[in-house]
């Protein structure tokens, strides 16, 4: 099975500031992962998928990239309903599987 | 817009079983692909089953493969997970999702989870 390790669990930064979390399969998934935002209380969100595309709605300041083994989530010009968890996960097949998260902190 | 209504969470023993339905709007249901995500408290989410367009094929998380059953009824729009042999590990908030192609592709809409509880 393919697994994702994601870093770091805890991101501290300001409004304004660019952040990077990336994430890492235990084997080549081509471009077939996903990245979700979710707030406390809510439901995650899709805000990029095949490594690099931005769902719809999703701002520009999203951006993903990477392919085979390593990837990226950055958010540039942070705002502050940035403020969320962060998971990957990788679909190349079945069992998916999410990363542990990046929770983003003021 | 897709909406997704999970219902059927409870507080259950150890051993006992739950059968936790998704009701699907909005979309064209038996087009895509289906999965349940869970989400331990304070803990990450979890992949835990899924189920094809026409119901053909599915495929399990090693942790739930033979306790847990999904299906899908799409004269009705409803997808479903059948819980049994519990255990307290698997208390968790459970998302009912649409997948965005009939098999194997991501999640890309969330129902806002049901609450199991597994506890004596």
């Amino acid at each position: 099975d393919v697994q994702v390790t994601q870093s770091p669990s805890t991101l501290s930064a300001s409004v304004g500031d660019r952040v990077t979390i990336t994430c890492r399969a235990s084997q080549s998934i081509s471009r077939w992962l996903a990245w979700y935002q979710q707030k406390p209380g809510k439901a995650p969100k899709l805000l990029i998928y095949e490594a690099s595309t931005l769902h719809t709605g999703v701002p520009s300041r999203f951006s993903g990239s990477g392919s085979g083994t390593d990837f990226s989530l950055t958010i540039r010009n942070l705002q502050p309903d940035d403020f969320a968890s962060y998971y990957c996960q990788h679909y190349v097949r079945y069992p998916y599987s999410f990363g542990r998260g990046t929770s983003l902190q003021i | 817009e897709a909406q997704l209504l999970e219902s059927g969470g409870d507080l259950v023993q150890p051993g006992g079983s739950l059968r936790l339905s998704c009701a699907a709007s909005g979309f064209n249901f038996d087009a895509y692909a289906m999965s349940w995500v869970r989400q331990a408290p304070g803990k990450g989410l979890e992949w835990v089953a899924a189920i094809s367009d026409v119901a053909d094929i599915t495929f399990y998380a090693e942790s739930v493969r033979g306790r847990f059953a999904i299906s899908r009824d799409n004269t009705k729009n409803m997808v479903y997970l059948q819980m049994t042999s519990l255990r307290a590990e698997d208390t968790a908030l459970y998302y009912c999702a649409k997948e965005s192609a009939p098999w194997g592709k991501m999640i890309d809409s969330w129902g806002q989870g049901v609450q199991v509880s597994v506890s004596s």
